[in-house]
Order: structure tokens, then sequence, then C-alpha cells
């Protein structure tokens, strides 16, 4: 299977503990995307990549998240100090350079619950 | 900011029957929009977009979306369900003027009754 990969599937942690989720994305596609998405509600945009730089940033991306993209292949996500609201699927895209009408690809997800 | 609403929470209809999901969207400049459906426990599946050009855009699975700009809507449609299209449906939309993230609708739960 080529599309999006993300690792792991599922995460269950104490509130406190740091976790980090990776995503694989299509092996030519540059951009890459973090979404969280709640029960009930959309996907809302977390960050997004163009290759190894990181250039946008959503206001729900506390200073306790991090994401990086070493050598604009694979990403990380990693929350410190993990609180239960924190609770939602993170879900990570990926899609080629193509301007605004280009679709993104998803992967499964990662779950993650805070208890 | 470009935003969309999918104005019901759950659409029931019987297998055969058409399927119609609705979305309406707000952007500043033009739109892109997009249609993305979720199977459980499965990542969101890319259905069609809408760049420009025909307001009618024909997708995956059988599925076809209208664009109507005086409306700002992109309803989702199907001319006869499958039960197998029981999931949740997202539309999406990303403006041109702006940035690169899609923002989504809170998604439609579809049941297609046997």
């Amino acid at each position: 299977d080529t599309g999006v990969s993300q690792n792991p599937r599922h995460k269950i942690t104490k509130r406190g503990q740091n976790v980090t989720f990776r995503c694989d994305p299509i092996s030519e596609h540059n951009r890459l995307y973090w979404y969280r998405q709640t029960l009930g509600q959309g996907p809302e945009f977390l960050t997004y990549f163009q290759n190894e730089a990181q250039l946008e940033k959503s206001r729900l991306l506390s200073d306790r998240f991090s994401a990086e993209r070493p050598k604009g292949s694979f990403s990380t996500l990693e929350i410190q100090r993990t609180e239960q609201g924190d609770s939602a699927m993170y879900l990570c895209a990926s899609s080629l350079t193509g301007g605004w009408n280009t679709e993104a690809f998803f992967g499964q997800g990662t779950r993650l619950t805070v208890v | 900011a470009q935003s969309v609403a999918q104005p019901e929470d759950q659409v029931n209809v019987a297998e055969g029957n058409p399927l119609t999901v609705k979305c309406t969207y707000s952007v500043s400049g033009n739109p892109y929009l997009f249609w993305y459906v979720q199977y459980p426990n499965r990542g969101l599946q890319f259905l069609l977009k809408y760049i420009t050009g025909d307001n009618l855009v024909k997708g995956s699975y059988g599925f076809e979306a209208e664009f109507n700009k005086s409306q700002t809507s992109f309803h989702l449609k199907k001319p006869s369900a499958l039960v197998s299209d029981s999931a949740l449906y997202f539309c999406a939309v990303r403006d041109e003027g702006g940035n690169n993230r899609l923002a989504f609708g809170k998604g439609n739960q579809v049941v297609v009754i046997p």
C-alpha cells in the first residue's frame, strides 16, 4: 500500500506524559499536513510542511505541540505534558505541490486517549 | 477566514433512492471545494473537487456535486444510494487568497436503509 501511513494507530497515555506520532506520506508528495479531529467534528488544521520547512501553524498548536519533518520525508508530531483535552484523532495528509486545487490524501489517523 | 457549514447531522435514505448531502461555504476569494468520505476506523478518502469550469463535478463511486456560486453551495449527490454508502461525509474548502489549510465542515452521517 503506497498511501499515507500513520503510527501508532492507537495510543493510550497518562496525563502529563509525552507522546510522539509518526506519519509517512506518499513518497512523491512534498506537502504534509497535520489535522486533529474530535468526536462529532470535522478535522481541524494544525500545521503544514513544504518539504522540510514548516510554513504554517494553527493557533490550536500550543507550545506543548511540536512537529518536525527532517529531510522532507516522514514527519513526527510530539505532544508534551498531555492533557485530557488532547484526546482526539490526529490525522496526517500529504499532497503534491500544485496550487490551491490540489487534493490531500489522508492516513488512517492515530487515536490518542489521555487518561 | 474560510469556512463550510453542513447543516444536517444525519441523512437517512432508502437504498436505491437519491442521496443529497448539503454544504454551504464562505470564502473571501475564489473557492476550491472538496468532498471526503470517512468509513469507520478509516482515514478520509477523497471523493471529488471543484476548481473551476463546469458546475457539475463527477467523482468516485458514482458521486457528483453541484457548485452554485449564487447560493454559495456545493451539495453532494448520488442518483441511487447503496447500503455501502453509509459513512461520514465531509465538505471542505480552501481559500485561493489565503493559505493551504483546508477548512472542514462538521460532517454528515449518511445512513442508507436496506
